[in-house]
């Protein structure tokens, strides 16, 4: 079936740049997605991507895709310790339809 | 506005014992679906709904789970009888369009956690 991965860990420093890769399978997504979820809580929508796309930036966060290698990556602009959380890249077709999310991606940010 | 609403908000129970979760949409959202997040995994959707309708239950356990959103609007998601390895957060979620719309956002309840023991 189709699939969604993501690296397990990110450690950065607070200040740097963090940087969040993802690949996916199904050449058929039209939007790429970015969660946040901290802690007993639950999913946070950070931003998306319309697959005809190949970049957006909204305040700290860029997201970049390369739709021919299917690849996307979130990117935070000085990192601070309350972005510490799990990401997750997710994926579907039109109307939110076939969903897949990877397995998310722990940034630890240290002081 | 409310956001979507679950309960309860944990739920332990043994083996083989039967569990029903509770979903509350957002008010007028047509889409509702139901995903599985068992620790250390993403989301994973088990059910799709479209008003009361399902427009895909691919990865649904038929055998064990079932699921039905009457009048298009509170759901309910059953596991009888549940095993060991259905615990997990199950996590409602929903959204204003329908599969003819173009982007969709999906807007996340608190989940459930269930321990089967």
């Amino acid at each position: 079936g189709e699939d969604v991965e993501q690296s397990l860990f990110l450690s950065v420093r607070e200040g740097d740049s963090s940087v969040i890769n993802c690949t996916y399978t199904d050449s058929s997504s039209t939007y790429l997605y970015w969660y946040k979820q901290e802690p007993g809580a639950g999913l946070q929508l950070l931003t998306y991507i319309f697959s005809n796309m190949d970049m957006k930036q909204d305040q700290r966060l860029t997201v970049l895709l390369n739709k021919k290698d299917k690849h996307l990556s979130l990117r935070i602009a000085d990192t601070q310790t309350g972005d510490s959380a799990i990401y997750f890249c997710a994926a579907s077709k039109e109307g939110g339809f076939k969903t897949i999310f990877g397995a998310g991606t722990r940034l630890f940010v240290k002081a | 506005e409310a956001g979507v609403a679950q309960s309860p908000r944990y739920k332990i129970i043994e083996k083989r014992q039967s569990v029903a979760f509770w979903c509350n949409p957002i008010s007028g959202h047509a889409t509702l679906y139901w995903y599985q997040q068992i620790l250390g995994q993403g989301p994973k959707l088990l059910i799709q709904f479209q008003n009361n309708g399902v427009v895909d239950d691919s990865q649904l356990p038929k055998d064990r789970f079932s699921a039905e959103r009457l009048k298009g609007v509170d759901s309910t998601l059953k596991i009888q009888p549940a095993k060991l390895e259905d615990s997990a957060v199950y996590l409602c979620a929903s959204s204003l369009g329908g599969l003819l719309s173009s982007y969709n956002e999906q807007f996340f309840g608190p989940g459930t956690r269930l321990t089967v023991l």
